[in-house]
Parts: structure tokens; C-alpha cells; sequence
């Protein structure tokens, strides 16, 4: 059982907009920044989140992220059928000295 | 562009040792911190261990501390995890990542499948 909550699937229709939350604590969100990772189904995972706002060179800014005290979102605009993925969200937690990650979110795209 | 390639993954005895490396081009390896990550059949992700840039410091999950060994040599661009006393549960694919900053993760390997079994 993950320290760090995500809803096990999320889905939207193309051109929707879909938000997928992350839940931690003070010992991990509540004190570092949030990273998101998209997972292709059969490949690497791949940052497409840091620092809970900032978009990698190369990632589409349909992709946005937020944090409020202990919380973190990820939501995608313009939903397209390649956004299909399993999202993850992580950080750094100072309980544990190391580093947490959520359960993981399977995007559907309908 | 930064690549991560990671080998050594097999099916080993439970008690048997293993060892998981992870080669690192187009970056200054010697400047950045590493991790690796693991992701067991069907699972999600979990990190497992990570070293900073230097290498005197290492950090492990609860349930390897003690039987698994992070390691690098700059001098070959190679990070490391020494699998010592493996279980079932440490079956996964491993991915080696390079750390942007404190366990923000913007490079990863393409994995290697360690299966553990008798």
C-alpha cells in the first residue's frame, strides 16, 4: 500500500480535459516538490511533471501540474488517444529518506 | 542525449547473488546523483536505492536495506545494485534513472528483469 494515493484509473473522450489527483502527507508532498511520470504501455516511464509545475523540453503544454499543501494534480487538455498511459506521481519523502510514488493511474482515453 | 542502458538481469535461486549494471552515455555521470526502479509484474513503480554524485552517500527502501548494494564507478560511467539474499518479491524489472534533482527523475534505462525462483 502506497504512502502517496492515486485513483487506480481515470478516462476522458478526445479533446477532454482529465485531471488526476495525488495524495501524500506532510513528510513527502507537503515538504518537496512533485514529479509526474507517464508509462507507455510496455516502455520506460517518462517525466513529463517537475518541480509539481515545470514541463520538460518536449513535453505538449496540454500537460499541466499543481500542488496545494499536501496534494498534487496532473491534468491534460485536448485529451488525445496517445495520452493513453499509466500516470504515476512521486516525491521525496523525509520519513522514509527516500523516494515515494503513488499507486499509479490508468488513463483511458474512450 | 543522455542514455541509460542496464544489463544483468537473469532468473536466480532465491539466496543467490546478482549483480544489475547500468551504463551511462552523453552526460557527466560523475556530476549527477543515480537511482535504480523497480516495477514488478503487473505493479506499479518502487524505488529501490539511490547514490549521490559522489558516492558517499547511499539511501534504500526498508525492504532491501541491508541485502542490496548500490555502487558506482565514474571512471567507467557504470552504476551498480549487488542483489544479495534475493526473494520472490524482488522479482521486477529494474530501470536505472538519473537523478535531476533529489529523486526527480528525467532519464531512464529501458529496464532489465530480474526473476527470482527456484
Amino acid at each position: 500500500q502506497s504512502v502517496v494515493t492515486q485513483p487506480p484509473s481515470a478516462s476522458g473522450t478526445p479533446g477532454q480535459r482529465v485531471t488526476i489527483s495525488c495524495s501524500g502527507s506532510s513528510s513527502n508532498i507537503g515538504s518537496h516538490t512533485v514529479d509526474w511520470y507517464q508509462q507507455l504501455p510496455g516502455t520506460a516511464p517518462k517525466l513529463v511533471i517537475y518541480s509539481s509545475n515545470q514541463r520538460p523540453s518536449g513535453v505538449p503544454d496540454r500537460f499541466s501540474g499543481s500542488k496545494s499543501g499536501t496534494s498534487a494534480s496532473l491534468a491534460i487538455s485536448g485529451l488525445q488517444f496517445e495520452d493513453e498511459a499509466d500516470y504515476y506521481c512521486g516525491a521525496w519523502d523525509d520519513s522514509l529518506n527516500g523516494v515515494v510514488f503513488g499507486g499509479g493511474t490508468k488513463l483511458t482515453v474512450l | 542525449q543522455v542514455q541509460l542502458v542496464e544489463s544483468g538481469g537473469s532468473v536466480v535461486q532465491p539466496g543467490r547473488s546478482l549483480r544489475l549494471s547500468c551504463v551511462a552515455s552523453g552526460l557527466t555521470f560523475s556530476s549527477h546523483g543515480m537511482h535504480w526502479v523497480r516495477q514488478a509484474p503487473g505493479r506499479g513503480l518502487e524505488w529501490v536505492a539511490g547514490i549521490d554524485f559522489d558516492g558517499r552517500r547511499q539511501y534504500y527502501v526498508d525492504s532491501v536495506r541491508g541485502r542490496f548494494t548500490i555502487s558506482r564507478d565514474d571512471s567507467k560511467n557504470t552504476l551498480y545494485l549487488h542483489m544479495s539474499s534475493p526473494r520472490a518479491e524482488d522479482t521486477a524489472v529494474y530501470y536505472c534513472a538519473k537523478d535531476r534533482s533529489l529523486g526527480s527523475f528525467d532519464s531512464w534505462g529501458q529496464g532489465t528483469l530480474v526473476t527470482v525462483s527456484s
